[in-house]
């Protein structure tokens, strides 16, 4: 079993529309949880930190976790062409280490 | 604005040529990272630093050493290029007691 797994994809989704971008981790103790965005051919940006249940907005962006359910998520609101890109999701375990997961390719259509 | 920046964007070398990359940024951050990339496997940790002269191994340092002597400086260094060494790398940092790294822009490292 993956550390931090994440569906490949492609996502599509129309612009406009709320892209949901899902992660599950299997390292219990896990700390801190971290959302990347990462353009072809560009370094890993970071968009969304997360550290206790429920949800953190940001602009369109909000993040979900759910420690019970080890799970994290990301919803990207009114999904724009800019949007279309990597998104990373990356845990710190108890050890402090981060561990990416190899991330979901996000298509937004036109 | 955290700033991390690397020597190369691309890079070209051959078979057992000795391959020095370095990393640089300029937020005092103690931590730094050195990660690479390929399809299908994510991003892996080669080695890290907590700060200067200290070093510790990730989870493929094979073939791969570091150099910490400055702490706003990590260098990666591969002491025998092998075309399995072909990737992206990418260099982190973060400030001791944050968990949030920054990344640079990368070098795209092509071994013939």
């Amino acid at each position: 079993q993956k550390e931090v797994e994440q569906n490949s994809g492609p996502l599509s989704v129309p612009e406009g529309a709320i892209a949901s971008l899902n992660c599950t981790y299997s390292d219990r103790g896990s700390q801190s949880f971290f959302w990347y965005r990462q353009y072809s051919g560009k370094s890993p940006e970071l968009i969304m930190s997360i550290y206790s249940n429920g949800d953190k907005e940001d602009g369109r962006f909000t993040a979900q976790l759910n420690k019970a359910s080890q799970y994290v998520s990301l919803l990207i609101r009114d999904s724009q062409p800019s949007d279309s890109a990597t998104y990373l999701c990356a845990v710190t375990g108890t050890a402090s280490k981060l561990t990416f997961g190899t991330g979901t390719r996000l298509q937004v259509t036109l | 604005d955290v700033k991390v920046t690397q020597s190369s964007r691309y890079l070209v070398k051959r078979t057992g040529e000795k391959v020095f990359l370095e990393c640089v940024q300029d937020m005092d951050h103690e931590n730094m990272f050195w990660y690479r990339q390929d399809p299908g496997l994510g991003l892996r940790l080669i080695y890290f630093s907590y700060d200067v002269k200290m070093k510790e191994k990730g989870d493929i340092p094979e073939g791969y050493s570091v150099s910490r002597e400055k702490k706003e400086r990590f260098s990666l260094i591969l002491e025998s290029a092998s075309t399995n060494q072909t990737s992206m790398y990418l260099c982190a940092s973060r400030s001791y007691g944050k968990p949030e790294q920054y990344f640079g822009p990368g070098t795209r490292l092509t071994v013939t």
